[in-house]
C-alpha cells in the first residue's frame, strides 16, 4: 500500500518570502503521479501542480514548483514570492498510473503567510 | 456544468436516519470519485467510477454505504442509519478520461450527524 507523509503540520513565513513543503511517500510502482493540493479556508480543493515519476524535469507552474526525487521518494512544493491568497491548507497527494485511480493523501500542511 | 457540483452543501441528520448525497460532475468526465475528509485531515477514498460502472469501493466503511451512478452521470452516495461517526465532508471529484491524472473536485458536502 502507498503512504504519503508531510511532516510539516504548520508552518508560516512573511509574505513576498519563498516557503518550501515537504512531502514523502513509499510505494514499490515504478510509474505513478504526485499531486500537490491547496484548501483554503473557503474548503475547496484546488490542483496547484502535478508531476508524472517517469519525467525526469520538475513541474513548474507559475510561482509554484517541485523538487521531485525519485530515489528519495520526495516531492517537495516550493512556493515563491509567497502572497496572502497563498495562506492554506496544502496536500501532497500520490495515484498509481495502472490500476485504481485513487489519490491518496498526506495529512496536509497548514500554511499562514503574514503581512 | 462548469465545475463538479454537490448537493446539499450541508447536512444535519438524525442518527439512525438515512442520507443521499448528490454528485454532478464536470460535463463529458467519464471517470467519478468519492471521498470523506475529516476535521484536519486529508481526503481518503470511498469508491469511483468509470461511466456507470463501479470500479472499486474498497474504501466505503461499511455496508451501510453505498454508491450509485446509474447513466455514468450524476452519482448518489448514501449513508444508511447514520451515526455521529459518519459526521465529515464527502467531497466528490471527476476526472475527464479513465487515467484520471487530472482530478478536480467539488466544494464537498458537510455531514453532520446529531
Amino acid at each position: 500500500a502507498q503512504t504519503v507523509t508531510q511532516s510539516q503540520p504548520e508552518m508560516s513565513v512573511q509574505e513576498a518570502e519563498t516557503v518550501t513543503l515537504s512531502c514523502t511517500y513509499d510505494t514499490s510502482e515504478s510509474n505513478y503521479y504526485l499531486f500537490w493540493y491547496k484548501q483554503p479556508p473557503s474548503r475547496q480543493m484546488i490542483l496547484v501542480i502535478r508531476q508524472e515519476a517517469y519525467k525526469q524535469q520538475n513541474a513548474t507552474e507559475n510561482r509554484f514548483s517541485v523538487n521531485f526525487q525519485k530515489a528519495a521518494k520526495s516531492f517537495s512544493l516550493k512556493i515563491s514570492d509567497s502572497q496572502l491568497g497563498d495562506t492554506a491548507m496544502y496536500f501532497c497527494a500520490f495515484m498509481k498510473s495502472q490500476g485504481a485511480q485513487k489519490l491518496v493523501f498526506g495529512q496536509g500542511t497548514r500554511l499562514t503567510i503574514n503581512p | 456544468g462548469a465545475g463538479v457540483s454537490q448537493s446539499p452543501r450541508y447536512k444535519v441528520t438524525k442518527r439512525g436516519q438515512d442520507v443521499a448525497l448528490r454528485c454532478d460532475p464536470i460535463s463529458g468526465h467519464v471517470s467519478l470519485y468519492w471521498y470523506r475528509q475529516a476535521l484536519g485531515q486529508g481526503p481518503e477514498f470511498l469508491t469511483y467510477f468509470n461511466y456507470e460502472a463501479q470500479q472499486d469501493k474498497s474504501g466505503l466503511p461499511n455496508d451501510r454505504f453505498s454508491a450509485e451512478r446509474p447513466e455514468g452521470s450524476i452519482s448518489t452516495l448514501t449513508i444508511q442509519r447514520t451515526e455521529q461517526r459518519d459526521s465529515a465532508m464527502y467531497r466528490c471529484a471527476s476526472s475527464l478520461t479513465i487515467s484520471g491524472n487530472t482530478i478536480y473536485f467539488g466544494e464537498g458536502s458537510w455531514l453532520t450527524v446529531v
